[in-house]
């Protein structure tokens, strides 16, 4: 099983580009997770997503939107990308049962110039 | 607000001595802890669960508290080892797999040999 997976796993985008960064969980998992992480700062939590069909905004969700697009894949999309963007995003799912542990992505480390 | 309070400055500590980290958290009140590893440029690793009826539990050289009276969990780790630096985060939760996760800033443990 290859569990959760990013792409890509760098990007370079200038200011004002768009892009969307893809995730892929294969454990059949209704939860999806997405998070940036920035030195010091810890994970901080985008936006989620409970099953197919629902999302939810979490700590920082300004300048990003989400696509659940079915159980396996939900994406995240920086419509015009700025400086403060730059960041190392994760994806993670995790199994409905109480108790679950969270399965995380490799990243996807992203530069805005 | 919820507030996850992990010590930010780093944990410096000698090759087979035992390293204490803090998990502190506010305006909670989780039904679980669990506690990841994460190593540089790479996503978190799930490591231990404990449960609010479990005051400690242990895996090989890991070992994990939880007191809902103090709100904190401290997670243990004895006889270190240099492959034991890495940052380790926590994170409070109650329900099922379909909420939101949310970590701590998490605490970088350094082992010198």
């Amino acid at each position: 099983n290859a569990g959760v997976t990013q792409t890509p796993k760098f990007q370079v985008l200038k200011t004002g580009q768009s892009m969307t960064l893809q995730c892929a969980q294969d454990m059949n998992h209704n939860s999806m997770y997405w998070y940036r992480q920035d030195p010091g700062m810890g994970l901080r939590l985008i936006y989620y997503s409970a099953s197919e069909g629902t999302t939810d905004k979490g700590e920082v969700p300004n300048g990003y939107n989400v696509s659940r697009l079915n159980k396996r894949e939900f994406s995240l999309r920086l419509e015009s990308a700025a400086p403060s963007q730059t960041s190392v995003y994760f994806c993670a799912s995790r199994g409905d049962r109480e108790f679950q542990r969270a399965f995380f992505g490799q990243g996807t480390r992203l530069t805005v110039v | 607000s919820q507030k996850i309070e992990q010590n930010s400055e780093a944990l410096n500590i000698q090759e087979g001595k035992t390293a204490t980290l803090t998990c502190n958290y506010t305006n909670y009140s989780p039904a679980y802890l669990q506690w990841y590893r994460q190593d540089p440029g790479r996503g978190p690793v799930f490591l231990l669960l404990i449960r609010e009826n479990e005051k400690e539990k242990r895996k090989e050289r890991l070992k994990v508290t939880f007191d809902t009276t103090l709100k904190q969990s401290l997670f243990h780790i004895t006889a270190s080892q240099p492959a034991d630096s890495a940052t380790y985060l926590c994170a409070p939760l109650r329900g099922t797999g379909r909420r939101a996760l949310t970590f701590g800033s998490g605490t970088r443990l350094q082992v010198q040999p």
